[in-house]
């Protein structure tokens, strides 16, 4: 299963990009990079996924780097509400067919005036 | 709104009790997912039900048990309780069992005291 390394913590101000990186070498060609963030104690929140293309929609971009061994999750214009922990995650299968993403300690950003 | 209940919000009991945690999918979504988050453990995977039938099992408990229902609501049964269990329980569901774009609800805190 592949796992993901992400910086612990972030700041970023307000209405300015906010990057976070993640960190997944081990990453195998089938399987996608999920983000997801979960705001205090609010339930995970989904923002976008990938494989190999760049994509974005209306919350964020994600670059994922040619060989696919990291990723960047970029918040454009980041705003007080975006202060949130980000997870980055790979989805691996399980038997049965069953993917089940596991979280890990994610990357606490904080958005400041 | 993600379109995921859960009910109760909060619930206090004591050591030793039984609770059962009740969650409501997005209307079409077929697959239910546990998680529970303490502190110290970040977001754990319990197990996963897809129209009823259990398709994926984490880290559960043997004192705990899940079921899903025809009408695909879910329920989470946590029994001789003690005070490590004292966490943020969340309901995940999406539309395909190998679906990974989640969507959670608001989750439950239980307190055990």
């Amino acid at each position: 299963d592949a796992k993901t390394t992400q910086p612990p913590s972030m700041d970023c101000a307000e209405g300015r990009a906010a990057n976070l990186p993640c960190n997944h070498s081990t990453i195998s060609g089938n399987e996608y990079v999920y983000w997801y963030r979960q705001i205090h104690s609010q339930g995970p929140q989904y923002i976008i996924h990938g494989l190999k293309n760049n994509e974005t929609n209306e919350m964020a971009s994600l670059i994922i780097t040619e060989d696919r061994k990291s990723s960047t999750l970029i918040l454009p214009h980041a705003t007080l509400r975006d202060t949130a922990v980000y997870y980055c995650i790979v989805r691996h299968p399980r038997s049965g067919g069953s993917y089940i993403p596991t979280f890990g300690r994610g990357t606490s950003l904080i958005v400041h005036p | 709104d993600s379109g995921v209940t859960q009910t109760p919000k909060h619930l206090i009991t004591a050591t030793g009790q039984r609770v059962t945690l009740r969650c409501s999918p997005r209307s079409g979504d077929l697959s239910v997912y546990w998680y529970q988050q303490s502190l110290d453990q970040g977001l754990q995977f319990l197990i996963q039900y897809y129209n009823g039938e259990e398709r994926a099992k984490g880290n559960i408990l043997e004192r705990f048990s899940a079921q899903q229902f025809p009408d695909l609501h879910s329920e989470l049964n946590l029994s001789s309780l003690e005070l490590g269990d004292s966490a943020l329980y969340f309901c995940a569901s999406s539309v395909e069992v190998r679906e990974d774009t989640q969507y959670f609800g608001p989750g439950t805190r239980l307190t055990v005291l």
